[in-house]
């Protein structure tokens, strides 16, 4: 019964590189969220999830930033031409359904731009 | 514009005693409450929650209280424990809304 997987828990970028963050939800979850921690700062909403759409994506960077969470896989969030204030960590949440603020996390993605 | 704010970024408590944790809002809009825990190196844990439509929640060990009027939530720990070391996040949402927001946190130690 695993939980929600991220992948991976490291992740060093130069300037201008891409990353990718990859969360697979726990079994039978289809909603999934991306929250950034900056450091010293409260997880911050990025974006929110189901299948195949995006249902709120009010707390994404309007550039660089994009998401996905397609029928087979895991979800994806992508930042291209990464810049040092991208530093932070990433952190994925499913739940089963709408409604709850009872998110289930995973341990986090920590992204380091040199 | 921090609509949550946890003020006390860190707080030390004996064990065996009460952990009191304060958190603020300012968007009367928001209707539901939660408190997470994360330990170093993890995701974030669920603890409790609160509906705006109650002013107690409890759970175990922990309570929160809510005071609309005042827009402020506590959780209280009773007793402590070493094991409830963690940074405690407080979290708010709107209604028809699936974002919270989160305080900054406060890091609790519990020494023995």
């Amino acid at each position: 019964n695993a939980g929600v997987m991220q992948n991976p828990r490291h992740l060093v970028r130069r300037r201008g590189q891409e990353a990718r963050l990859r969360c697979s939800p726990m079994k039978g979850h289809s909603h999934v969220y991306w929250y950034r921690q900056l450091p010293e700062e409260g997880l911050k909403f990025m974006v929110y999830l189901q299948k195949e759409n995006i249902i709120d994506e009010s707390g994404m960077p309007k550039e660089r930033f994009s998401a996905e969470f397609p029928k087979e896989g895991p979800s994806i969030l992508r930042i291209q031409q990464v810049v040092r204030g991208d530093s932070a960590a990433y952190f994925c949440a499913s739940s089963p359904f709408q409604d709850t603020g009872e998110l289930f996390f995973g341990e986090g993605s920590r992204l380091t731009v040199l | 514009d921090q609509q949550v704010k946890q003020n006390s970024p860190s707080l030390s408590v004996q064990e065996g005693r009460i952990s009191i944790l304060n958190c603020d809002y300012t968007n009367s809009m928001f209707d539901y409450f939660l408190w997470y825990k994360k330990y170093p190196a993890e995701g974030p844990t669920f603890l409790i929650s609160i509906s705006s439509i109650k002013d107690k929640n409890e759970d175990g060990r922990f309570t929160v209280f809510l005071n609309k009027s005042a827009k402020h939530l506590s959780l209280h720990i009773v007793p402590s424990q070493p094991g409830d070391s963690a940074v405690y996040f407080c979290a708010a949402r709107k209604g028809g809304s699936e974002k919270l927001v989160f305080g900054k946190g406060t890091k609790l130690t519990v020494n023995p």
